[in-house]
């Protein structure tokens, strides 16, 4: 089945940087677009970043534009997010999601996310 | 950017209840609107795709409806397993946009 098990979440100060991987396995990686979806403890959802299946395109939120770059390995069935410049307002639960086939920004499939904390 | 506003923020009703959340967003998105539910501690789960579109597996008490700037989620009759925080989110334009979400207590 699809799975999505994402990796690298920690403590990092103010300023510091972080690189998050996300595994994927059960589907065809390479045929599908990938985001990042983040969560603050207690609040909302809120969209980072896209990738599409060949990596050619590629958005950002413009909380992270300039700080956060989005990549995948197709060969290794893996995307990243290599995150600089962190601040205390990137505390969040990072999500991987699967774009659903056929269903544009459709996020059908979501890892168990990992916890990047911002702080001194 | 794409506003989108649920409401209410938060519910209380009991078992075998009609339960109705309303997802507004700022301009048109056409039918470009999916519903996620998010239990404590998990990650959210895609319900609704298309405004309308229930996904598999997902119980049929389940429903959507709506399109242009004002959608709606629809639970016919509630059970214990629906305790749940539920989100809208837009597809229609980039940043995609999530309302604020919905807690709904039993």
């Amino acid at each position: 089945q699809v799975q999505l098990v994402e990796s690298g979440g920690g403590l990092v100060k103010p300023g510091g940087s972080l690189r998050l991987s996300c595994a994927a396995s059960g589907f065809s990686f390479g045929d599908y677009y990938m985001s990042w979806i983040r969560q603050a403890p207690g609040k909302g959802l809120e969209w980072v970043s896209y990738i599409t299946s060949s990596g050619r395109s590629i958005y950002y939120a413009d909380s992270v534009k300039g700080r956060f770059t989005i990549s995948r390995d197709n060969a290794n069935n893996s995307v990243s997010l290599q995150m600089h410049g962190l601040r205390a307002e990137d505390t969040a639960v990072y999500y991987c999601a699967r774009e659903m086939s056929g269903n544009y920004a459709t996020f059908d499939s979501w890892g168990l996310g990992t916890l990047v904390t911002v702080s001194s | 950017d794409f506003q989108m506003t649920q409401s209410p923020s938060s519910l209380s009703a009991s078992v075998g209840d009609r339960v109705t959340i309303t997802c507004r967003a700022s301009q048109s998105i056409s039918s470009s609107l999916n519903w996620y539910q998010q239990k404590p501690g998990k990650a959210p789960k895609l319900l609704i795709s298309s405004s309308s579109n229930l996904q598999t597996g997902v119980p049929a008490r389940f429903g959507g409806s709506g399109s242009g700037s004002d959608f709606t989620l629809t639970i016919s009759s509630l059970q214990p397993e629906d305790f749940a925080t539920y989100y809208c989110q837009q597809s229609y334009s980039i940043p995609w946009t999530f309302g604020q979400g919905t807690k709904v207590e039993i």
